[in-house]
Formats: C-alpha cells, sequence, structure tokens
C-alpha cells in the first residue's frame, strides 16, 4: 500500500484564489482526518469523518473552509478565498478504526498564499 | 476543554544519553496516548502508543509511561543517537479525536 497520498504537495496562490487539496486514505481505512500545521499553532485537527460522514468540524476555523468526502477513497480541503494567514502544511491522515488507533499521515501540502 | 501540555519545547542532548519528554491532558476520560515522531520536512510517523489500561510500555530505546492520576504521560529515549534528532508529539484521544501536544524540537550532539 502506498500509504496516505496527498496531492499537491506544494501550493503557491494569490490570496483570494480557491485552492483544493485533495486525500486519498489508505484503503480499508474508515476514518480520515485534516489537520493543519504551522509554527504558531502546532497540528490543529480541522475536521474528521467516519464512514464518509463528518462527524466533528468544530476545528475548521472559517467558513471559508469545506471539506467533503464523496467515497471512501477521496476526500478534498477547500479554501475560498485564501488568505495569507492561511498558508501552513496540510495533513490528511487515515486511520483503520474510528478511535484508538494509529493515525496513519499522508506527506502533506505545503500551501503558500501569497 | 481539550487540551493537551507538552514540555519542553526544545531539548538538546548529548549522543548516548537519555531523553525525556512530558505531557499531560485535562480529560480523565482520555485513554489513548501516542507519540509520533517528526523528521524535518516530512510527516509525523507513530513511534509508540501507549493504552490506558497500561503503565508503561517499552520498544527497544524507547518507552513511554502513564500516570492516569495524575493525567501524565512521558516519552523516555535512551542511548539517544543522531537520527533521533527531530520533532516529538504527545497526543491524547478526546472522544473519537487525537489532540495534539506542541512538540518537542529534540536536538542530539555528536
Amino acid at each position: 500500500d502506498a500509504g496516505v497520498i496527498q496531492s499537491p504537495r506544494h501550493e503557491v496562490t494569490e490570496m483570494g484564489q480557491e485552492v483544493t487539496l485533495r486525500c486519498k486514505p489508505i484503503s480499508g481505512h474508515n476514518s480520515l482526518f485534516w489537520y493543519r500545521q504551522t509554527m504558531m499553532r502546532g497540528l490543529e485537527l480541522l475536521i474528521y469523518f467516519n464512514n464518509n460522514v463528518p462527524i466533528d468540524d468544530s476545528g475548521m476555523p472559517e467558513d471559508r473552509f469545506s471539506a467533503k468526502m464523496p467515497n471512501a477513497s477521496f476526500s478534498t480541503l477547500k479554501i475560498q478565498p485564501s488568505e495569507p494567514r492561511d498558508s501552513a502544511v496540510y495533513f490528511c491522515a487515515s486511520s483503520p478504526a474510528f478511535k484508538n488507533t494509529e493515525a496513519f499521515f499522508g506527506q502533506g501540502t505545503r500551501l503558500t498564499v501569497v | 476543554g481539550e487540551n493537551v501540555e507538552q514540555h519542553p519545547s526544545t531539548l538538546s542532548v548529548q549522543e548516548g544519553d537519555s531523553a525525556v519528554i512530558k505531557c499531560t491532558y485535562s480529560d480523565s476520560a482520555s485513554n489513548y496516548f501516542p507519540w509520533y515522531k517528526q523528521e524535518l520536512g516530512k510527516r509525523p510517523q507513530l513511534i509508540i502508543d501507549i493504552r490506558s489500561n497500561v503503565g508503561e510500555k517499552k520498544d527497544q530505546r524507547i518507552a513511554v509511561t502513564l500516570n492516569k492520576t495524575a493525567k501524565h504521560f512521558s516519552l523516555h529515549i535512551t542511548e539517544t543517537q543522531p537520527e533521533d534528532s527531530a520533532v516529538y508529539f504527545c497526543a491524547a484521544s478526546f472522544g473519537n479525536k487525537l489532540v495534539f501536544g506542541a512538540g518537542t524540537i529534540l536536538r542530539v550532539k555528536s
């Protein structure tokens, strides 16, 4: 298994543009998590899904952020419109069970909004 | 609230010495405590985890201890090597999600 796959690896965009980050979880994993990592805030959980259903989106910072999981093998995190303070590394992670098991992280997407 | 405190924020040790990183958590109902290692520019990867029915767990040079009464847990690395240099994150389960500590930058000097 190739692990959790994220794309793109790097994204540079101008303020105000829409950004879409993509994630393919490990096959068979039924939980998916989106994290944001910055120096100031560390690793923040933005949203997580179980069996494609969003369970908790309390970590989503603003309405500009949205996430979807249309099927078990694909999820997107969208920022519209993007702002410079959204610059961060965004990680997707998946796990084989709903709780109390290891979360496997993707390589991350480094987003820079200028 | 859901909070995990991690100390120290940076730690520098001499090769061969031991390193200890400590975390506290806020919810007595938390029952899963993983530790992740993140090398520069890479993803966090699990190195060891412990569940609340166990007080200590060891894997070669790495050990984790858990004190549920005090709500704290620690990572111990013995005989440190330069390749142990990385950022280490603790985490605790809050219901169905993991909340991470702020991270510890470990530097092993050779």
